[in-house]
């Protein structure tokens, strides 16, 4: 079965990075892009950003241009996220997807278990 | 990039109700359309996706429909594990975008 693996939640002060792990399993890692999304409290779902992990391709959200790095290790089938320049506005739970696509649909079906991501002085 | 407009954005009702949430698209998107399911502390769940197919093990009083630019969600007889918010997500093309989302809570 698909699974995606978050690693653990993370306490970071104001101007640090964080670097969130996304180990798969259960398919081909490098067939499907992975998304990056996250979720401030009480705030709505926000895109981040997608890597192809067969390429290294990758794509941001204007809001994250610069400040995001989306990377993959093919051998053991896991993606990263590094968010730099973090401020409070930075806290949330952080999650990767699989983007599922073929020639006549797509579908971002499967999610990590998402990582809190906390940024405080 | 293409926008998503999602409405309303909260929504009281009762166990049996029938429940319809709207998406719009900036511009068209064929039927490159989910709905996702997200409740406090757990990671979001896919209900729809191409706009009308029902994701393995979601219950049949969902369903979806539209293409282009006008969506909807639909959950014929609201039952008490579906108190949730609810977001369409658009994946015609990068970058993604998510509607605002939808509470539907107890009335």
């Amino acid at each position: 079965q698909v699974q995606l693996v978050q690693s653990g939640a993370e306490v970071k002060k104001p101007g640090a990075s964080v670097t969130v792990s996304c180990k798969t399993s259960g398919y081909t890692f490098t067939t499907s892009d992975i998304n990056w999304v996250r979720q401030a409290t009480g705030q709505g779902l926000e895109w981040m950003g997608w890597m192809n992990p067969d390429s290294g391709d990758t794509g941001y959200a204007q809001n994250f241009q610069g400040r995001v790095t989306m990377t993959r290790n093919t051998s053991i089938g896991t993606a990263y996220m590094e968010l730099s320049s973090l401020t409070s506005d930075d806290t949330a739970v952080y999650y990767c997807a699989r983007a599922y696509m073929t020639s006549s649909f797509s579908a971002v079906d499967f999610w990590g278990q998402g990582t809190l991501v906390t940024v405080s002085s | 990039a293409i926008q998503m407009t999602q409405s309303p954005s909260s929504l009281s009702a009762s166990v049996g109700d029938r429940v319809t949430i709207t998406c719009r698209a900036s511009q068209g998107i064929r039927n490159d359309l989910g709905w996702y399911q997200v409740k406090p502390g757990k990671a979001p769940k896919l209900l729809i996706y191409a706009a009308s197919t029902l994701q393995s093990g979601v219950p049949s009083r969902f369903s979806g429909s539209g293409s282009g630019t006008e969506f909807t969600l639909t959950i014929s007889s609201l039952q008490p594990e579906d108190f949730a918010t609810y977001y369409c997500l658009q994946d015609f093309k990068y970058p993604l975008a998510f509607g605002q989302g939808t509470k539907v809570d107890i009335k």
